[in-house]
């Protein structure tokens, strides 16, 4: 199997664009998807694929991907975007997945 | 509307077994992928199994393997998680999710549906 890499935690001024990064070599193969998770709540898919965004998630939630690297940028962050955000991806092997461990975004 | 209701989780002595529940309505059960997740108290997100749309792949995560079983009831929009011989660790939050895509080789993924969660907790 293979691991994600995420930042413990990232900050963000109220409206200002924040980028939330994952690192693994599966990366390198595999999209990344993202999820929000609010406390005491289920997570919540923000992005999948290339860059798709479910129905219902604000536009102001992207991804990207570059090498190893997946990102999940807000721009605009607002106070409902404070949660914990977790990437996650299949393995180098195909056939399993695993989550980043996760990172506390928190808005200021 | 899409719902994912899990159900099975309690309190459990080490070394037992136990069987989760996800039964499924609101789409088409047969046409996807489906997860589960963990999350033990205060931790992260932890994958622990898939299986696809048919049941003719499955996998456990590295964690659990050889103590999990993934299966999947299509005539009963029902998804099944049996855990065997349980450890203090496997204690969690367990989900159910439904995939976007048909795993196998369907590289589409993205876990779009959740259900609420059931909690199994490990202990004498």
């Amino acid at each position: 199997s293979s691991e994600l890499t995420q930042d413990p935690a990232v900050s963000v001024a109220l409206g200002q664009t924040v980028r939330i990064t994952c690192q693994g070599d599966s990366l390198r193969v595999y999209y990344a998807s993202w999820y929000q998770q609010k406390p005491g709540q289920a997570p919540v898919l923000v992005i999948y694929d290339k860059n798709n965004r479910p129905s219902g998630i604000p536009d102001r939630f992207s991804g990207s991907s570059s090498g190893s690297t997946a990102s999940l940028t807000i721009t605009g962050a607002q106070a409902e975007d404070e949660a914990d955000y977790y990437c996650n991806s299949r393995d180098s092997s195909g056939n399993l997945w695993v989550f980043g461990g996760g990172t506390k975004l928190t808005v200021l | 509307q899409v719902q994912l209701v899990e159900s099975g989780g309690g309190v459990v002595q080490p070394g037992t077994s136990l069987r989760l529940s996800c039964a499924a309505s609101g789409f088409t059960f047969s046409s996807y992928a489906f997860h589960w997740v963990r999350q033990a108290p205060g931790k992260g997100l932890e994958w622990v199994a898939v299986i696809s749309f048919d049941g003719s792949n499955r996998y456990c995560a590295d964690s659990v393997k050889g103590r999990c079983t993934i299966s999947r009831d299509n005539s009963k929009d029902t998804l099944y998680l049996q855990m065997s011989s349980l450890r203090p660790d496997d204690t969690a939050v367990y989900y159910c999710a439904r995939d976007v895509g048909r795993g196998g080789g369907d590289v589409l993924t993205g876990f779009i549906y959740w259900g609420q969660g059931t909690l199994v907790t490990v202990s004498t």
